[in-house]
């Protein structure tokens, strides 16, 4: 069956370092992949999305591309903020017609000041 | 416009006890989808829906039984809880009908479950 494995955490930064969680999938076809973010004590939110081969998501300074010959979706950003520390997931959304997502188990990231 | 609530937001349980945990969308949403929330194990889906009337299994379903007698409301039942229903429970619901608005699900606050 499809599946997504990342990075294992917890990941601690300093304010302004370089982001990266790494996220790959094993899918039949061509999934749309996500990534979610979960602030502490909320539900999940979605960071950004992409549909098909070579597509970048972005959004609130946040990149992922969909990398189909590596199967990949890494996320990165470039300088990571306090307001970045939540846990987040990395998702694909199987084409059978229920566009159920599949989640990866999460990544926490902590930055500190 | 509320998105996706979840009612309660904590609960305890004893073992053998039954409850209901209501989740209501205002966004007029068709695809709605109950996941449990354990640490080290991400999300993982109990059921779901793809319209008013209809019900499926996910991952996880054993232990659970669902309603989506609304569009709006999407209900998760356990009729006999074990401790090893202690999770947190997510609601999610997508698909206004809208292209670009395909897949993206929105979730709720969730609900704490604790059964002792």
């Amino acid at each position: 069956g499809n599946s997504v494995t990342q990075m294992e955490g917890p990941v601690t930064l300093s304010e302004e370092a370089f982001l990266t969680i790494n996220c790959t999938y094993t899918a039949t076809g061509y999934p749309s992949l996500f990534w979610y973010v979960q602030y502490p004590g909320e539900g999940l939110q979605l960071l950004l999305k992409a549909t098909k081969a070579d597509d970048k998501g972005s959004n609130k300074g946040f990149e992922a591309t969909y990398r189909k010959e590596t199967t990949s979706f890494h996320l990165e950003k470039g300088s990571v903020q306090v307001s970045d520390s939540a846990v987040y997931f990395c998702a694909l959304s199987e084409k059978d017609g229920s566009e159920k997502l599949v989640f990866g188990k999460g990544t926490k990231l902590t930055v500190n000041p | 416009n509320a998105g996706v609530t979840q009612t309660p937001k904590f609960r305890v349980l004893k073992t053998g006890q039954s409850m209901t945990l209501l989740c209501a969308q205002d966004m007029n949403h068709e695809y709605m989808y109950w996941y449990r929330q354990d640490p080290g194990m991400g999300l993982r889906l109990i059921h779901y829906s793809v319209g008013e009337g209809t019900t499926a299994k996910g991952e996880v379903p054993d232990g659970y039984n669902v309603s989506r007698l609304k569009k709006q409301n999407f209900l998760l039942g356990l009729e006999s809880a074990a401790p090893s229903q202690t999770s947190v429970y997510f609601c999610a619901s997508s698909y206004s009908g809208l292209a670009q608005q395909l897949e993206t699900q929105y979730f709720g606050p969730g609900t704490r479950l604790l059964v002792l």
